[in-house]
């Protein structure tokens, strides 16, 4: 079993409708990030996270620490979202690491 | 600041050689961490430097290693090179402390034919 689950796997939906893509994870983390990357492979940090819930513009992340458990949300999707989703916690002792989930995949359709 | 810069952004090389790729990262970031992202799959961290010196390593053979220099630079050498070695390499800094986020590069795509 993965450090990281990711769910779902992929996912297509129409423009507009609210997307949400979940994280379990089953290590100790100081922080999880959520990433975007696009077709060409570049990685883009959307979010970090260590409690409750940050938003930036139409994305917002939540994050329990009690359960293991994050969320990403997209509000009024469009087709510029359709991306690679990326969940990933830093974890370890000492020098620390970032351990990935196996990606969301996300087309939003217009 | 200028962001993490990759080289090369593709290469094609033949299984048993030898290739060195490269990642520029901000001023400060003092920490930096290689991944190798095959098709389809998340990322899995290869090894992490701070400060010059390796201080992480994932479960890759001692046949990857790396080098971080003082202007902020590093790179990653993989030696006979096979051909499940082809993926897309990235290369991840930030600077010390649990409060500061990853800036990633764009990546490395190797191809091992």
């Amino acid at each position: 079993k993965n450090e990281v689950e990711q769910s779902p796997q992929n996912l297509t939906a129409q423009e507009g409708e609210f997307i949400t893509i979940n994280c379990s994870y089953s290590v100790g983390i100081s922080a999880l990030h959520w990433l975007q990357q696009h077709p060409g492979g570049g990685i883009v940090s959307l979010f970090m996270l260590s409690s409750g819930k940050k938003k930036h513009g139409r994305l917002i992340a939540t994050i329990n620490i009690q359960e293991k458990h994050s969320s990403l949300h997209i509000t009024a999707s469009h087709p510029r979202d359709s991306a690679v989703y990326i969940c990933a916690v830093r974890s370890g002792q000492g020098a620390q690491k970032l351990v990935f989930g196996q990606g969301t995949r996300l087309t939003i359709n217009p | 600041e200028t962001g993490v810069t990759q080289s090369p952004t593709h290469l094609i090389k033949t299984r048993g050689q030898q290739v060195t790729l490269r990642c520029s990262s901000q001023s400060g970031h003092n920490t930096v961490s290689w991944y190798q992202q095959a098709l389809g799959q998340g990322p899995q961290f290869i090894f992490q430097y701070y400060r010059e010196e390796e201080n992480g390593r994932g479960n890759f053979p001692p046949r990857f290693s790396g080098l971080q220099f003082p202007n902020y630079s590093s790179e990653l050498n993989v030696n006979a090179l096979e051909l499940d070695d082809s993926a897309l390499y990235l290369c991840a800094s930030r600077r010390t402390g649990t409060h500061y986020g990853y800036t990633f590069g764009s990546g490395t795509r190797l191809t091992v034919v």
